[in-house]
């Protein structure tokens, strides 16, 4: 079967860095997307990596190990707006998007 | 660009009628458009996918008779919620591809049902 494995709770402080993790079995695959959802709102898009490495755009990076299965957002300098939740979504080989749980981010001052 | 709307963003209704939820694309051709119901505290579920002129697919456990999906156009989908019960009553959100190649989903607002 496919799945994405991703912590269901983290902790950070306000300025502080956190790393989520993201690791999946899926059948084939096409490409690793970030999105973060606050509550009572719709997804909205952070990153999709296809190929191995670290994306950066801004506060936020994105990695990718496809060899591993493994992938990991990374936040900088957190913002009390950072608190979400993140999920991890990963295109099968039918590009059918295959969705974490989600990781709910709590950040206190 | 790349905005997708949805209406309503909330609705009440009583048990046993039925509703309609639109989604559509503002600035760009949806050539696929993706139904998700999301339960408080809890991950998206994929409900179903569509393009443009053909029917819907359904996943599993989801009932085709009671979620009626309609994608008329490249701009517009519609959901219906046939016979709607409390058990209904959820986060309902629509997505939309077809920019680019990068398969990337876009989300509407989503809208929030609730059945009494």
């Amino acid at each position: 079967g496919q799945n994405i494995d991703q912590p269901t709770e983290m902790t950070a402080t306000e300025g502080a860095i956190v790393q989520i993790n993201c690791t999946y079995q899926t059948s084939g695959f096409n490409g690793l997307f970030w999105y973060q959802q606050h509550a009572g709102e719709a997804p909205t898009f952070l990153s999709y990596n296809v190929l191995d490495g670290l994306e950066e755009k801004g506060r936020f990076s994105s990695f990718l190990s496809r060899s591993k299965g493994y992938s990991y957002l990374l936040l900088k300098e957190l913002q009390m707006k950072d608190s979400a939740s993140y999920l991890c979504a990963v295109l099968d080989s039918n590009y059918q998007l295959i969705w974490g749980a989600g990781t709910k981010l709590i950040i206190k001052p | 660009g790349a905005v997708v709307s949805q209406h309503p963003s909330w609705v009440i209704c009583k048990s046993g009628t039925s509703v309609k939820i639109e989604c559509r694309s503002l600035d760009f051709q949806a050539t696929t458009m993706f139904w998700y119901r999301q339960f408080p505290k809890q991950s998206l579920m994929l409900m179903a996918t569509s393009n443009e002129g053909s029917k819907a697919t359904y996943e599993q456990g989801v009932e085709k008779d009671k979620f009626l999906i309609n994608h008329a156009s490249l701009t517009l989908s519609t959901l219906t919620v046939t016979s709607a019960h409390p058990e209904d009553s959820s986060f309902y959100i629509c997505s939309a591809s077809g920019q680019g190649d990068l398969y990337e989903q876009y989300f509407g607002p989503g809208t929030r049902l609730t059945v009494t």
